[in-house]
């Protein structure tokens, strides 16, 4: 069975200083990870996928993250926060358990300080 | 613009009362999803459709209900069995039916937010 661990459900940051949002999963086979992101209020948007190709996968907002199968983490990265980055940021692992399966993260809350 | 609609935004009953969320998408996609959101926790897959006329339970299905007559359209039916109906739902589509978004990314409305007291 697939699970999923956000480490932090808040982080704060100041603008302009980088950002780490911590995901580590657990799963049978090779999985396909995601990072959504979602606004207060709204649905979740796509923000990068890794299916099997390289193991860094840059996804839109200039993020980006790394797929670690030796630490099983699959971490999001930023170089500089915006303050359009506030929102909440959710890890995805999917996998085939008779039918595709996803397993969201309980989610992460980044502030995003003047 | 192609996307995802749900109606209303806010939705407020009385315990006891059925009540019917709509999800209407104009992106073409064969499949459908609904999610559902309690604070401080992830999505969790309550029903999905991969063609019309035909849906799946997912892993919380007890107390509601799906139908699925036109490719546009997913309703949810929050019944009175469900224990526990306030939370925010959110509604999906992915174009591909098979992977059930675990390839292709899936898209979100913009969620409705029952409130059931």
């Amino acid at each position: 069975a697939q699970s999923v661990t956000q480490l932090d459900s808040h982080v704060s940051v100041s603008e302009g200083t980088p950002v780490l949002l911590r995901c580590n999963y657990s799963s049978s086979y090779s999985p396909s990870l995601f990072w959504y992101v979602q606004h207060p209020n709204k649905g979740l948007q796509l923000l990068l996928k890794y299916t099997s190709a390289a193991t860094l996968v840059k996804g839109i907002n200039g993020f980006e993250a790394e797929f670690k199968k030796s630490e099983t983490s699959f971490h999001l990265t930023k170089p500089s926060a915006h303050m359009s980055d506030a929102a909440e940021y959710f890890c995805v692992v999917s996998e085939w358990e008779g039918r595709r399966a996803l397993t969201f993260g309980s989610g992460t809350r980044l502030q995003v300080q003047p | 613009d192609g996307g995802i609609t749900q109606s209303p935004k806010y939705l407020f009953r009385k315990e006891g009362q059925n009540v019917t969320l709509s999800c209407e998408q104009n992106l073409n996609h064969d499949a459908m999803y609904w999610y559902r959101q309690d604070p401080g926790q992830g999505l969790r897959l309550i029903y999905y459709s991969q063609i019309v006329n035909d849906f799946q339970k997912g892993d919380i299905a007890e107390g509601y209900s799906v139908s699925r007559e036109k490719k546009e359209s997913f309703p949810l039916t929050v019944t009175s069995a469900q224990k526990n109906p306030t939370a925010f739902y959110l509604c999906a589509s992915s174009i591909t039916p098979s992977d059930l978004g675990g390839n292709s990314p899936l898209h979100f409305g913009n969620g409705t937010r029952l409130t059931v007291t």
